[in-house]
């Protein structure tokens, strides 16, 4: 039973242009989500979070916006660089549990 | 200097054979994981410890056994191996458990022929 959800398994944009990520979320109880990078041979690296508190958070070229009504989440990346190019994973989890839940992850591929 | 680190990387055995795989980290966290990547790509977890104490697992079959000899050591040992064990293994830790980014390690991929 995923109650992470990325529907899009694959994403191509080119570079200097915005990516947007999308994830879906099931499950009321998570409150924390995050965003993972992975490169392959690889493990994931963590790359932005957001609290439930919260509606977006920023840094750098990379931003979360999270709606809590819709229990969607995205991941905008702007502008768009070839080092960007990997699989990009969005996972949660609720105060009480220590585990993440992942998504099944999105594919970047930036266009020179 | 390496944050989490396994061993081996790659590990290829035949059915019915007993592993093991190692991990360490040495970012001074409190708590490990153990995630299974499947062919599917899915990230799951498989077991957690906190301060050496064993806080998640999965319904992951009992011929997989973690061992926490210490806070920053986490193994993950496995018998009588089975060719649906092939998969990506990954280590993670993180500073205490909800709310708290976790750190991979590379990965270990297992071949079961």
């Amino acid at each position: 039973d995923q109650q992470v959800k990325q529907n899009s398994p694959s994403l191509s944009v080119q570079e200097g242009r915005i990516s947007i990520l999308n994830c879906d979320y099931t499950n009321s109880m998570f409150d924390y989500f995050l965003w993972y990078k992975k490169y392959p041979a690889e493990g994931p690296t963590f790359l932005i979070s957001i609290s439930s508190i919260k509606d977006k958070n920023e840094d750098g070229r990379f931003t979360v916006f999270l709606n809590k009504s819709a229990k969607h989440l995205s991941l905008h990346i702007v502008p768009s660089q070839p080092g960007d190019s990997a699989v990009y994973f969005c996972a949660a989890s609720a105060i009480y549990d220590y585990k993440l839940s992942f998504g099944a992850g999105t594919t970047v591929t930036v266009r020179a | 200097d390496t944050a989490v680190s396994q061993t081996p990387k790659y590990l290829v055995t035949q059915m019915g054979n007993d592993k093991s795989i190692k991990c360490e980290q040495n970012l001074g966290h409190d708590t490990m994981y153990w995630y299974k990547q499947d062919s599917k790509k899915f990230l799951k977890i498989m077991f957690s410890y906190n301060n050496k104490e064993l806080i998640i697992n999965e319904t992951v079959p009992n011929r997989f056994s973690p061992k926490s000899p210490d806070k920053a050591h986490l193994n993950l040992h496995i018998n009588s191996l089975e060719l649906g064990d092939s998969a990506v293994y990954f280590c993670a830790s993180s500073q205490r458990g909800a709310g708290y980014e976790q750190y991979f390690g590379p990965g270990t991929r297992l071949t079961v022929t």
